[in-house]
């Protein structure tokens, strides 16, 4: 069955320091790819999406991720963070193909010390 | 600008009342989407629907239903409200450009509902 891990829960970085977020998916077909974030409160809000093409995906607020097939990775990073990057985010994966269904991660909550 | 509201950003309600949550989403899109959303479990699909009057189940459906009958608008109806539905819901929906295509979803605020 098709899931998307997100291995860390809860990461901590200094503002100005450079992040990344993990998320591994588990697909048999070419997956339609995407990281979402959610300020406290609010509903999520699309970063970047990777359906094909090239690899290095640029999103949003500086984002980027990057789709790697061998690992069955598409981990996010941002080389210079800000405080208003704290937020959870959610990495994403388009599920069976015929059904417009949708598997989320269990998601990764940021916290940025000033 | 592209919208999804939901009907209430907060709602209490008691065990045994039938509770609806409304979703309307300007964009014309064909799917909706509810999800609701615990801490440590990330978003868990409830029901989703493709067209009006169409509706599948998700992973989680025991004990909601929905209602599609405008293409704008998608309802999620918790027949008895019991303590274990107290989450928030999150609503979304997609376009749906080609067959097996895999659009963003948009988002709605989410309503977050307390069963007491």
């Amino acid at each position: 069955a098709q899931s998307v891990t997100q291995p860390d829960i809860h990461i901590t970085v200094s503002e100005g320091a450079s992040l990344e977020l993990r998320c591994n998916y588990s697909y048999g077909a070419t997956p339609y790819l995407f990281w979402y974030v959610q300020s406290p409160g609010q509903g999520l809000q699309l970063l970047l999406k990777y359906f094909s093409g090239d690899t290095l995906v640029q999103g949003i607020k500086g984002f980027e991720a990057e789709f790697k097939r061998s690992q069955s990775s598409f981990n996010l990073r941002k080389p210079s963070v800000h405080w208003s990057d704290a937020a959870e985010y959610f990495c994403a994966v388009g599920a069976v193909a015929g059904t417009y269904k949708y598997i989320f991660g269990t998601g990764t909550r940021l916290k940025v010390l000033a | 600008d592209v919208k999804v509201t939901q009907s209430s950003r907060y709602l209490v309600k008691r065990t045994g009342e039938k509770v609806f949550l409304e979703c309307v989403q300007d964009m014309d899109h064909e799917n909706m989407f509810w999800y609701r959303q615990d801490p440590g479990l990330g978003l868990r699909l409830i029901y989703f629907s493709y067209d009006v009057k169409m509706k599948e189940k998700g992973d989680i459906p025991e004990g909601y239903s929905v209602s599609r009958e405008k293409k704008e608008r998608f309802s999620l109806i918790l027949e008895s409200a019991s303590t274990n539905q107290t989450s928030m819901y999150l609503c979304a929906s997609s376009s749906r450009r080609a067959e097996g295509a895999y659009n963003e979803q948009f988002f709605g605020p989410g309503t977050r509902l307390t069963v007491l």
